[in-house]
């Protein structure tokens, strides 16, 4: 079964700051990997996906990489602002016996201070 | 993208009854999942409801505890059975949208609390 582990659990940051966020999985065998945004109420809201065929993705002053040999992927956050701070959360995509089932890490919660 | 809503947004309920939590998308969908966020843990997928058949549970998760409906493609429900303060968590539904993105969309979630 695919396990995805998120580290560090939470982070703290002055304002401005860029940031790495990492996400590791036991199974290379994946489909996709998503980077979700959760803040309280609102659900989740993707940010980034990558296929499994590709290395990284850009949205604005996101990028995600993704790395299948060694099961890693990393959401890195250029110059944070306060509207960032929200739980973020990586899934891993196995579309194996079940369209569309993702396997969630824990979350890193992310406060960006001004 | 999908628009997803989900009733009721939060509640409080008594051991030993059950809560409905209702799901509506704003287009036709095939798939539709459902997910448990206890606190402090990751989610979990609990079934992935397809319309027209019955709903496949994941690994711990049984039809008489979490009984799903799906009687079209824009709207699903989840019951959750005899609670305990165990179900205590945030559920979510979801749809995936495959094709060009593949993206999985989530509702806003309900919060339940079992006292």
């Amino acid at each position: 079964k695919q396990e995805v582990t998120q580290i560090p659990a939470a982070l703290s940051v002055p304002e401005g700051e860029n940031l790495v966020l990492n996400c590791s999985f036991t199974d290379s065998a994946i489909y996709n990997l998503q980077w979700f945004r959760q803040d309280p109420g609102k659900g989740l809201t993707s940010l980034l996906l990558i296929q499994s065929s590709q290395r990284e993705q850009t949205s604005g002053r996101l990028n995600a990489s993704l790395d299948k040999s060694s099961g890693r992927s990393t959401l890195y956050i250029a110059a944070s602002q306060p509207g960032d701070s929200a739980t973020y959360l990586c899934a891993a995509s196995d579309r194996g016996s079940t369209l569309g089932r993702l396997y969630f890490g824990r979350g890193t919660q992310l406060t960006v201070w001004p | 993208s999908a628009v997803i809503s989900q009733k009721p947004s939060r509640d409080i309920c008594q051991r030993g009854t059950s809560l409905t939590i209702q799901c509506q998308v704003d287009s036709q969908v095939t798939m539709m999942f459902w997910y448990r966020q206890q606190p402090g843990q990751s989610l979990t997928l609990i079934a992935t409801a397809n319309q027209g058949s019955e709903a496949t549970y994941e690994s711990g998760f049984v039809i008489d505890k979490f009984p799903i409906s799906r009687p079209n493609l824009t709207f699903s429900t989840l019951t959750v059975s005899n609670m305990s303060p165990e179900d205590s968590s945030i559920y979510l539904c979801s749809v995936d949208r495959t094709g060009d993105t593949d993206t999985q969309y989530f509702g806003p979630g309900t919060r339940l609390t079992v006292l």
